[in-house]
């Protein structure tokens, strides 16, 4: 099983202010790595799938960069709202298999 | 409107009494997966579909089995099914032709209890 490690855990940010966490995995054998977005008592949503190396993609305040070689990825939430609490979650596919990490949980205090 | 719908959305049950939970897909996707989640653990990947008579293992499949004989359903099927399989499960759909470079559509989950 393929370890994916995002981190931290878990943060609170104060509206307004920036933030960024990361995800790690295993860089041999990459094919994609996906980001998703998961509040309380709903099922994922994708944000982004970037496959190469040196990938930025963005979506409004949100954004990602991806490093295939040393096997991360960042996440970054700009001038962060209370909307945008939830769980992060990263998963690299090798193949045809997805691996989630277990998440980052950003929790914006008004 | 595209959709992944699952059936049932919830389920208490008893052990051994088989069971399947439907996955159906109207977006014409060729990659179906199955994924259960559990508090500390994440999601994890069940089993998952290609196409059509494809399926393959994923990272925890004791214990279950799947069947894609049409393009848009993708059902689990616990055949015996037991306390340990309680759990949040989710089924979700992408285009697909080599490797899962798609992003994954969710259905809203079904919660299952196995007592």
């Amino acid at each position: 099983i393929l370890n994916v490690e995002q981190s931290p855990q878990s943060l609170h940010v104060q509206e307004g202010d920036s933030t960024n966490f990361t995800c790690s995995f295993p860089s041999s054998n990459f094919y994609a790595l996906h980001w998703y977005r998961w509040e309380t008592a709903k099922s994922p949503e994708a944000l982004f799938v970037m496959t190469l190396n040196g990938d930025e993609k963005k979506k409004g305040r949100i954004s990602a960069t991806l490093n295939t070689k040393e096997g991360y990825s960042y996440l970054y939430i700009k001038g962060s709202q209370p909307e945008d609490s939830a769980t992060y979650l990263c998963a690299p596919s090798r193949g045809n298999k997805l691996t989630f990490g277990g998440g980052t949980r950003v929790l914006v205090k008004p | 409107e595209a959709q992944v719908t699952q059936n049932p959305r919830y389920l208490i049950t008893v052990t051994g009494k088989k069971l399947t939970v439907t996955c159906s897909q109207n977006m014409n996707h060729e990659y179906m997966s199955w994924y259960r989640q559990d508090p500390g653990l994440g999601l994890r990947q069940i089993y998952y579909s290609m196409n059509v008579e494809v399926t393959d293992k994923g990272d925890v499949p004791e214990g279950y089995k799947v069947s894609r004989k049409e393009k848009r359903n993708f059902p689990l099927i616990l055949e015996s099914p037991s306390p340990n399989q309680t759990s949040l499960y989710f089924c979700a759909s992408s285009f697909g032709r080599g490797g899962v470079t798609q992003p994954q559509h969710f259905g809203d989950g079904t919660r299952l209890s196995i007592l």
